[in-house]
């Protein structure tokens, strides 16, 4: 079975300009998570969809990023402008379900590789 | 708001110790907590999720216990090897009425076993 893929690994841009990620959840995967990774910290959700509909996005700074998932499969975070401040990992998971009413485990998330981002 | 300490931050061991990785997180109504393993460059690995219901949950050398009451999680991993070298993060997913809840991890301790 195919893992998480997210693209590109490595993205090095300059302030003020956009950049954009992609990822693709394991097939049948209803669930997809953006996360944003600084360097010596956890992961932090940026935006939670549920097939195409966003469950939660309160810690998308909304003036500058955004993340749609079309078709309820593959997703795309932009970013734009890019501030220093951005300059992270950023990590897709994706899992079979991510609602506590369905069989325990189906919320396990698998993550993807990660794209790490440095801006200058 | 939920918060999650890890501890120690760091560690270095020889290999073939038994250690313990902590947890400790500040709201008890979590639905359940999972352990990842992060290798540098890399994703997040899940290691073992531990439902609100359960005390504990094992996988090969690896042993998670949970106690919701103090809000306490600990990793044991028993014979350390230097392939167990890694960041090991932990992560609480709250109970919510809509059903629908995220993962706050803690920052990871970070592993450094040799040979």
């Amino acid at each position: 079975e195919a893992g998480v893929a997210q693209s590109p690994r490595y993205k090095i841009i300059e302030k003020r300009q956009s950049v954009a990620f992609w990822c693709n959840p394991i097939s049948g995967h209803a669930t997809l998570y953006w996360y944003q990774q600084i360097l010596g910290q956890g992961p932090k959700l940026l935006i939670q969809f549920q097939n195409n509909g966003v469950v939660d996005d309160s810690q998308l700074p909304k003036d500058r990023f955004s993340a749609e998932r079309l078709k309820g499969v593959d997703s795309t975070l932009k970013i734009q402008p890019a501030k220093l401040e951005d300059s992270a990992v950023y990590l897709c998971a994706s899992s079979l379900d991510g609602w506590q009413g369905t069989l325990p485990g189906t919320d396990t998330q698998y993550f993807g590789p990660g794209t790490r981002l440095t801006v200058l | 708001k939920q918060e999650v300490t890890q501890i120690p931050a760091a560690l270095s061991v020889p290999e073939g110790e038994n250690l313990v990785l902590n947890c400790s997180f500040t709201d008890s109504a979590i639905y359940n907590l999972q352990w990842f393993r992060q290798d540098p460059g890399k994703g997040l690995t899940s290691l073992l999720l531990i439902q609100s219901s359960q005390r504990e949950q094992t996988s090969g050398r690896l042993n998670a216990s949970l106690d919701k009451s103090s809000g306490r999680s600990t990793l044991y991993i028993a014979a350390s090897q230097p392939g167990d070298s890694a960041t090991y993060l932990c992560a609480v997913r709250p109970t919510t009425n809509s059903g629908y809840s995220t993962l706050t991890f803690g920052k990871g301790t970070m592993l450094l076993v040799s040979p």
